[in-house]
């Protein structure tokens, strides 16, 4: 199957500061990525879908302007966590689909990114 | 967002066979019925999916009912390394979205 890589698997930030986490399919173009969010023994939430070239739409409850979604290339998106505290302490896992819009693709996920913020 | 219910444990030997069922009533005609399978401190890794007819590929069998308001993925001869938290999750067709609800805890017992 294909491959989805993030970069860094963990980091560890002091409070305040901002994390950029980066979702890339190795061996395919991605026109969608999506990023969850999964806290300890719970369930992945959708944070928000990013298509290549324009804005991320973001689900109900997500911050914008705090978990900022970059998805400059069809092989690349990126999230930025901006001004982290604690709370925003979690595993980010991005994932990407293949395809035209309308078609059924699988979707591909990273092996996450573990945030411990201090 | 069409939603799924799982049991949220399951047990099974190693070697035998598991169905793992989902129920999804309000699923929609357009929604896809997609299974994936996450592995502790790892990211899900996609089981198999289907719309309307029993689907089979190397890892597992997804049999649907006729009305479409239940499923069960089966595994027809479990290993140590099928323990994992099984998602059933309602996809529309159009957007690809996942909406994870709590899955079944697959426990394998040698």
């Amino acid at each position: 199957g294909a491959v989805v890589s993030q970069h860094p698997s963990w980091v560890i930030c002091k409070s305040g500061t901002s994390v950029k986490i980066e979702c890339r399919s190795l061996d395919f173009q991605a026109t969608t990525m999506f990023w969850y969010r999964q806290f300890p023994k719970q369930s992945l939430m959708l944070m928000a879908t990013s298509n290549e070239g324009s804005k991320a739409t973001y689900e109900q409850g997500v911050e914008k302007d705090k978990f900022l979604i970059n998805h400059a290339s069809l092989t690349l998106s990126t999230l930025t966590v901006t001004s982290a505290h604690p709370e925003d302490s979690s595993f980010y896992i991005c994932s990407a689909r293949a395809g035209r819009l309308g078609h059924y693709n699988e979707q591909f996920f990273g092996p996450g990114t573990r945030l411990t913020v201090l | 967002d069409a939603k799924t219910t799982q049991p949220n444990s399951m047990e099974s030997n190693e070697e035998e066979p598991v169905h793992l069922p989902c129920n999804h009533s309000t699923i929609s005609g357009t929604d896809y019925i997609h299974w994936y399978r996450q592995l502790p401190s790892q990211g899900p890794e996609y089981v198999i999916h289907g719309l309307t007819s029993n689907v089979n590929n190397r890892m597992a069998s997804l049999a649907i009912a006729e009305d479409r308001k239940s499923s069960t993925l089966i595994l027809h001869r479990a290993t140590l390394r099928d323990a994992a938290v099984y998602y059933c999750i309602l996809s529309p067709g159009n957007t690809g979205k996942l909406i994870f609800g709590q899955g079944t805890t697959l426990q394998v017992k040698p």
